[in-house]
């Protein structure tokens, strides 16, 4: 059983496009996160909800909207996509907002953008 | 401002060798401090973590690690590494729920 997945796991598009990110979790947890990879490894905080409550927003363009449908999903949208978001998203979820909590990752999508 | 840093980015080693890779960490107050490893196209998994009490710490796998309030550090330590812990291990800390991560070690095991 997946506790955490993301769809697509490769997305490759051209530059302008809008492109959506899907993240589903199976933990019964209650937050979830969006980080993104860049190609040196680096993983920066993107996002985080928190029973479907925005809680987290790091200085990122707002071309990036993400949305909680429900406690379960956290999906991302992309607008006009640029060179520069080459990179891979991973979703996370964990149980409540404590610093001490561990986060569960996803494996990762690979976006390209051309 | 919070930050994590890792001062070895690249690491070989043979197989049996002793590991250390180095995290030192800048937050004012409490922080939670974690390693994390990331094997060749799989996502993130918990290696272990520190909350409070006992500085040293031991994880899955025969991981360990030790914080050092004075050092500002966590560094994490492995006897005798194999050739499956080839892969990328980051350290992140946190005290708000926000982890921040370090640049990340890419650890090299040669058979």
């Amino acid at each position: 059983d997946t506790a955490v997945s993301q769809t697509p796991k490769y997305l490759v598009t051209q530059m302008g496009n809008d492109k959506s990110i899907k993240c589903e979790q199976n933990l019964g947890h209650d937050t979830m996160y969006w980080y993104k990879q860049d190609s040196k490894k680096f993983l920066k905080i993107m996002f985080s909800y928190n029973n479907k409550e925005l809680i987290i927003n790091e200085t990122v363009p707002n071309r990036f909207s993400p949305k909680s449908p429900d406690k379960a999903h956290l999906n991302l949208h992309i607008n006009s996509l640029e060179l520069g978001d080459s990179a891979v998203y991973f979703c996370a979820s964990s149980q409540g907002t404590s610093s001490g909590n561990e986060q569960f990752f996803g494996p990762g999508t690979r976006l390209t953008v051309l | 401002a919070q930050s994590v840093s890792q001062h070895n980015h690249h690491v070989i080693l043979s197989e049996a060798a002793s590991l250390e890779l180095g995290c030192n960490y800048s937050y004012g107050g409490t922080v939670n401090l974690f390693w994390y490893v990331q094997y060749p196209g799989q996502h993130l998994q918990l290696l272990l973590k520190y909350f409070s009490g006992d500085p040293l710490v031991k994880g899955i796998k025969g991981f360990e690690a030790e914080f050092i309030k004075s050092k500002f550090s966590f560094n994490l330590r492995k006897p005798s590494v194999q050739w499956s812990d080839t892969a990328e291990y980051f350290c992140a800390g946190s005290n708000t729920g926000k982890l921040i991560f370090g640049q990340g070690t890419t650890l090299q095991v040669k058979p």
